[in-house]
């Protein structure tokens, strides 16, 4: 069966603090995505980041970055320099290839206050 | 915009009764599927569709829900005989299947609250 744990489920921290949001996720399959959305006050889900389970190199998208290892289950996504405008509840996500509608299972989500 | 839309936003409603609401996907996207998000939780699968084909429910799924997509473009989520326990957001999101790029876009969502 597919899960995923946010074991975080509040984090406060002051602008320009970088914070790291922890993922892990449990699945059979051998080939699985994985996300992370945002949902600021709006209530939009935003798509910020996706990976594949066969890609484990680690990248860096202007302020975002993500830490993937399967050794361990997580997939774990950094926020640098940290802004007001990133105060939301931040989902990560799993589908699995085997599933074929390839849905999502999402975590209960952490949410993020950065305080000016 | 062409972002997915959902209609009403938020609908108030008295336990019993019915309530139905629209998704329109990003045109080109031919899955489109539903989610449920309680306070404080992540979204939760009910259902999805293949341009109009409904392919899987979850068994979070009732009875008292049926979803449509009767020409493959926009879809409705129908709740009858609504209960307390249905008040949640429903957020609709799509993606184009044929594409390697698996992400889903999501709408705003429609928050129900049955009094």
């Amino acid at each position: 069966a597919q899960k995923v744990t946010q074991a975080q489920t509040e984090i406060s921290v002051v602008e320009k603090e970088d914070v790291t949001l922890d993922c892990v996720y449990e699945t059979r399959d051998t080939t699985y995505y994985l996300f992370w959305y945002k949902q600021p006050p709006s209530g939009e889900l935003v798509f910020l980041i996706r990976r594949n389970s066969f890609d484990e190199q680690n990248e860096i998208s202007g302020r975002y970055s993500w830490n993937f290892q399967k050794s361990t289950s997580s997939f774990n996504f950094t926020i640098t320099a940290s802004q007001v405008v990133d105060s939301a509840v931040y989902f990560c996500a799993l589908s699995e290839a085997g599933n074929y509608g390839q849905n999502f299972v999402f975590g209960p989500g952490t949410r993020l206050s950065v305080l000016p | 915009d062409t972002g997915v839309s959902q209609n009403p936003r938020h609908k108030i409603t008295k336990r019993g009764q019915n309530v139905t609401f629209r998704c329109d996907p990003i045109s080109e996207h031919n899955r489109l599927y539903w989610y449920r998000q309680t306070l404080g939780q992540g979204p939760e699968f009910l259902t999805y569709f293949q341009n109009e084909a409904q392919l899987e429910k979850s068994r979070l799924l009732s009875d008292r829900f049926s979803a449509e997509r009767p020409k493959g473009s926009f879809s409705t989520l129908e709740i009858q005989r609504t209960e307390q326990g249905d008040s949640a957001m429903y957020l609709c999101a799509s993606r184009d299947a044929r594409s390697s790029y698996n992400e889903q876009f999501f709408g705003p969502g429609t928050r129900l609250t049955v009094l």
